[in-house]
């Protein structure tokens, strides 16, 4: 079975600082990926970034970057420049095998609130 | 190019009702998924089609949930009856291909805004 943990329930990040949201998994799988999504009020999950267990750098999108760190198995959001805008839900996810099927499990999220 | 659209955004039933939501997934999205997201929660999977076929239900309580994707492209998900521990956010979300082998291409799942259910 797969795990995803996610122990911030909520953060708070002055504008225009960086903000690391953290995200540990657990899976006996040899492969995986992760994903990070942003939930804003609106109800919609947005797909921010992705890494692959195999991939040697770590994965990164415009103001995301994720600091993959495999041995501890550790997958954080780092989010530089914070905006207004970036005020959200965050939720890390994994795809692996899971009963037999392929699919995404997510963490319980963090609440992150940008300050003016 | 259109997202995920789900329908009603929003419902109010009274317990031991029906109810059905819609989902129109992103065209050529061949992978169709529905989720339940409690508050404070994660999403997690109810059923996952693969162009009409369901290949994951695991997660699906048979005894009140069905749901149909009898095209291959927009999908059904009914509750009958109606408890009030189904009060939820409904989510549909699509991919273009099933999930892949971990490792390789993201083939991340584009989400709809949801329906929030309350069960009175």
């Amino acid at each position: 079975a797969q795990k995803i943990t996610q122990t911030q329930p909520g953060m708070f990040v002055q504008e225009k600082e960086a903000v690391t949201l953290d995200c540990t998994y657990d899976t006996s799988d040899p492969s995986y990926g992760l994903f990070w999504y942003k939930q804003p009020s609106s109800g919609e999950m947005i797909f921010l970034i992705y890494q692959g267990s195999y991939d040697q750098q770590n994965a990164t999108e415009g103001r995301y970057s994720l600091n993959f760190q495999k041995a501890r198995k550790s997958a954080n959001l780092v989010i530089s420049a914070s905006q207004l805008g970036d005020s959200a839900m965050y939720f890390c996810a994994m795809r692996g095998s899971s009963g037999g099927y392929q699919k995404v499990t997510f963490g319980t999220g963090t609440k992150l609130q940008v300050i003016p | 190019e259109a997202g995920v659209v789900q329908s009603p955004r929003y419902k109010i039933i009274e317990k031991k009702q029906p109810v059905a939501f819609w989902c129109n997934p992103i065209s050529g999205h061949n992978t169709l998924y529905w989720y339940l997201q409690n508050l404070g929660q994660g999403p997690e999977l109810l059923i996952r089609y693969e162009n009409e076929e369901a290949v994951d239900d695991s997660q699906l309580p048979k005894d009140r949930f069905s749901a149909e994707r009898l095209k291959g492209v927009d999908s059904t998900l009914k509750i009958q009856p109606a408890e009030l521990g189904d009060s939820a956010v409904y989510l549909c979300a699509s991919s273009l291909q099933p999930p892949a082998l971990p490792g390789l291409a993201a083939n991340e799942q584009f989400f709809g805004p949801g329906t929030r259910l309350t069960v009175l």
